[in-house]
């Protein structure tokens, strides 16, 4: 069964770090997410993609953040400067069709800033 | 603001019996309710869902009720199984027109079933 994929699945930094999570949707899906869950909290939505470009984000999702894809495969969540407070499980979703609510998850990347 | 939220933080269940985990919800503008299974160390994983011009779905031994005059939405699993351990969170959207489906999230309930 297609399943979405995301790496690394752990990823340590240091504060002020660049970074960038990597996520391999499902491959003929065409609207992509990225959600975050800090621990112990509830999933919180980041940013949807499609057709190369944002769809909608959050007020979480500001300029220290920013996602591409830069092939036809990859979709990336990139981090310019991190913070503490960014410390959490980051999931990418992709869907299939636009009046779909039905996502699938990856495992997600457990990001820790220190 | 509006949000999603859950009844019961926790519930245990004796295996073979069956599971009602509770939501409620205060945009009644959304468009679909879904309910999602998040097992230790992996991603949520979607269980069903249900528009919002609906009452009732039933999936495989899942059914999910949408009250809109309460606004409240549950999850029934019947003969609950080990298996069906996890965090279940209830998800609200709306569409935006954007092309895509932002998912608002409860803050989840876990289930605990007692062999």
């Amino acid at each position: 069964e297609p399943e979405v994929t995301q790496t690394p699945s752990h990823q340590v930094t240091q504060m002020g770090q660049e970074v960038i999570l990597r996520c391999v949707p499902i491959s003929n899906h065409l609207y992509f997410y990225w959600y975050r869950q800090i621990l112990g909290q509830k999933v919180e939505f980041l940013v949807s993609f499609y057709n190369n470009e944002i769809s909608e984000k959050s007020e979480i999702f500001d300029d220290q953040f920013s996602v591409e894809r830069p092939d036809g495969s990859n979709f990336t969540l990139k981090i310019r400067s991190t913070k503490l407070e960014d410390s959490a499980m980051y999931f990418c979703a992709s869907s299939i069709l636009t009046g779909s609510s039905e996502q699938y998850f990856g495992p997600g990347t457990r990001l820790t800033v220190t | 603001g509006e949000s999603v939220g859950l009844h019961l933080p926790t519930l245990s269940v004796q295996e073979g019996d069956n599971s009602i985990i509770n939501c409620a919800y205060s945009n009644s503008a959304s468009d679909y309710f879904i309910w999602y299974k998040q097992e230790s160390g992996k991603g949520p994983q979607f269980i069903i869902d249900i528009r919002s011009n609906m009452d009732k779905r039933q999936g495989q031994r899942v059914t999910v009720l949408l009250n809109k005059t309460v606004k409240h939405l549950s999850l029934q699993i019947a003969a609950t199984q080990p298996g069906d351990s996890a965090v279940y969170f209830c998800a609200e959207t709306l569409y935006s027109g954007a092309g895509s489906y932002q998912l608002t999230f409860g803050k989840g309930t876990k289930l605990s079933v007692i062999p």
